[in-house]
This record gives C-alpha cells, sequence and structure tokens, in this order.
C-alpha cells in the first residue's frame, strides 16, 4: 500500500511570504501529525488532526496553522516566513493515535531566504 | 509533558563492533517507539515495546523497554555501514508521540 506522501519535496520562499505543505496518510489512517525538524531544536510537534478536528497542538506561533479534509489529507499553512522557519517539516500518520504506531512522510525541507 | 533524553548524542564505531543507545524518560513509558532517519529523510519504524521487560529483536537490532518502564535501549549487533543514520526514540504522550534529540551513528568500514 502507499506510504505518506508528502508535497513538495523542496520549497525556497523569500521572508514574509507564505507556505503552505501537503500530506497525504496511509490509507485508512484517521491521524495525522506534524513536526518540524531542525538542527538545534530536534523534531519537535506542531499539532494533530484526527477526523477533520485538531486534537492537540504544540508550542509553535500562531503563524503557523493547518487543517484537515474529509478524506483525512492534511494541509500545513506558515504565513509570514521567517528566516528560523526553514527546516525539514514532517508529517506522520496513524490509524488512530500514537498507539497504533506512526508513519511518517519523507518531509518537506523549506529554505527561508 | 513527557520528555526523553537520548545518549549518547553520537557515536563513532568501526564496522562490526557492538553498540547500545539509551533512551530515558522522565515519565514512565505507556509506548516507547525506535525510529532510524536517514539525513534529510523521513523516519523508519523500527519496533515498539509497550511491556516491562519486553524485548524485541530485528535483524541485528534488538531493544528492550527496562521493567520500571523509564528507560529503553537499542542494541545492534556486528554494525555494519547501512545502520549508519540517527536513531530517535519516541513515546506516546497525551495522543502525541515526542521524541528524543537522537543518536547519530557513523560507522567506519
Amino acid at each position: 500500500k502507499a506510504g505518506v506522501t508528502q508535497t513538495p519535496r523542496y520549497l525556497i520562499k523569500t521572508r514574509g511570504q507564505q507556505v503552505t505543505l501537503s500530506c497525504s496518510p496511509i490509507s485508512g489512517h484517521r491521524s495525522v501529525s506534524w513536526y518540524q525538524q531542525t538542527p538545534g531544536q530536534g523534531l519537535q510537534f506542531l499539532f494533530e488532526y484526527f477526523s477533520e478536528t485538531q486534537r492537540n497542538k504544540g508550542n509553535f506561533p500562531g503563524r503557523f496553522s493547518g487543517r484537515q479534509f474529509s478524506n483525512s489529507r492534511s494541509e500545513m499553512n506558515v504565513s509570514t516566513l521567517e528566516l528560523g522557519d526553514s527546516a525539514l517539516y514532517l508529517c506522520a500518520s496513524s490509524r488512530a493515535s500514537a498507539n497504533y504506531g506512526y508513519t511518517f512522510g519523507s518531509g518537506t525541507r523549506l529554505t527561508v531566504v | 509533558s513527557q520528555e526523553l533524553e537520548q545518549s549518547p548524542q553520537s557515536l563513532i564505531v568501526q564496522e562490526g563492533k557492538n553498540l547500545t543507545i539509551n533512551c530515558t524518560s522522565s515519565k514512565t513509558l505507556y509506548g516507547l517507539y525506535w525510529y532510524k532517519q536517514k539525513y534529510g529523510e523521513g523516519l523508519i519504524f523500527l519496533m515498539m515495546l509497550q511491556k516491562g521487560g519486553e524485548e524485541k529483536s530485528h535483524e541485528k537490532i534488538t531493544a528492550k523497554l527496562d521493567e520500571k518502564k523509564q528507560q529503553s535501549s537499542l542494541h545492534i549487533t556486528a554494525s555494519q555501514p547501512s545502520h549508519a543514520g540517527i536513531y530517535l526514540c519516541g513515546a506516546d504522550d497525551n495522543n502525541d508521540m515526542r521524541f528524543g534529540a537522537g543518536t547519530r551513528l557513523t560507522v567506519k568500514p
């Protein structure tokens, strides 16, 4: 079966712009989580969606937002980009919760210049 | 929230040597996951441990969750260059998974 698909793989944006990243979970998985990974901070939890509702949220500013559609696909949006937003953004899907284990996508590498 | 501390932060070993990576939690672990990551890529699931004292093996990698369920170790036997990468432990924390900072493993041929 297909894995978790993230698009695009690479993205270069300018400070002040906004960006939208996409994540298609494994078929049947209803939970989608987003993580930001940087060399300095490691893997940090952004938010988790389940059945189109945000179920949990990490400690990120309001510039970071997300949503989930009825087909479980999820998008993440970052507005007013800052240089510090440059990171690898990973999404992971699960059947219902972390108890079932997460499958990760290959990530979107965002560079803000 | 739950904090996971991994040690060591990085490890360089000669091919064929054994090694151990540790993951210590600030709270009782109800589900401990080990993942491997190649630079700039997604995480690959290795194994999950839930019961105190549980031990699982896959090829040359063995992971164990201690009886008190606050520490896990990952042991690689006879390391190979293909084992190189970043190993991360993750734990279920209120419906989400939090991760340790990772251990970067380099295997010298």
